[in-house]
């Protein structure tokens, strides 16, 4: 259990264009979901929290009209690079808690998408 | 934002070494978290740890809560080839929904 689905995996996009990423957790409700960052050879980053039914909390430094984050169901949390630029070019990860109790009390990541822009 | 500092940043070792790896923070965590990632996928959780100088085996791997929630150790007994990969440290303030604040990662490298 404590499955959470990341779409697409790899996606190349032109510069200019916006990008959706969904997240999904398959098996549980999650309320809170997070986006993260990742450079190569480097760590998680933490861009957003988002927040069923509410908007989406950013961390400092991640503008929010360039990730937009949507999470109007329970199941379901989006980013979309908007305008997306070869800066913007990285790997992107969700993640989701499952509710409490068992093994998986720690936050379940998606598999991740790795964004190209050219 | 914020990272935990992770030793040894690289370890190169042999088919049945044990290994160690630490995590510190200059601020204290209510849980901690240990997960592994393979390239081109996400972390995968390993051990978590929810209360100071708590000790959890997952298998060959045993990690520890530090006494004074600033620090945990990974270890991992008789390593084999699947064990490369990259380990994360990942400390948390509270049981709510709160963020995660990750370490800067030990990169694994077994050798047969």
């Amino acid at each position: 259990g404590a499955v959470v689905s990341q779409h697409p995996s790899r996606v190349i996009c032109k510069s200019g264009t916006s990008v959706k990423i969904e997240c999904r957790s398959l098996d549980f409700q999650a309320t809170t979901m997070f986006w993260y960052r990742q450079f190569p050879k480097k760590s998680l980053m933490l861009m957003a929290t988002s927040n069923e039914g509410s908007k989406a909390t950013y961390e400092q430094g991640v503008e929010k009209d360039k990730f937009l984050i949507n999470h109007a169901s329970l199941t379901l949390s989006t980013l979309t690079v908007t305008s997306a630029h070869p800066e913007d070019s990285s790997f992107y990860i969700c993640s989701a808690r499952p509710p409490r109790g068992g093994f998986s009390y720690g936050y379940t990541f998606g598999s991740g998408t790795r964004l190209t822009v050219v | 934002g914020q990272q935990l500092n992770q030793s040894p940043q690289s370890m190169f070792i042999q088919e049945g070494e044990d290994v160690s790896m630490n995590c510190t923070s200059s601020s204290i965590f209510n849980t901690w978290l240990w997960y592994k990632q393979e390239p081109g996928e996400g972390p995968v959780l390993l051990i978590a740890l929810y209360k100071a100088g708590e000790l959890t085996s997952n298998g060959r791997l045993t990690a520890q809560f530090g006494i004074t929630r600033k620090d945990s150790f990974l270890n991992i007994s008789a390593s084999i080839p699947s064990d490369v990969g990259i380990y994360f440290c990942a400390g948390q303030l509270s049981g709510t929904a709160s963020k995660l604040t990750f370490g800067t990662g030990t990169r694994l490298q077994v050798t047969l």
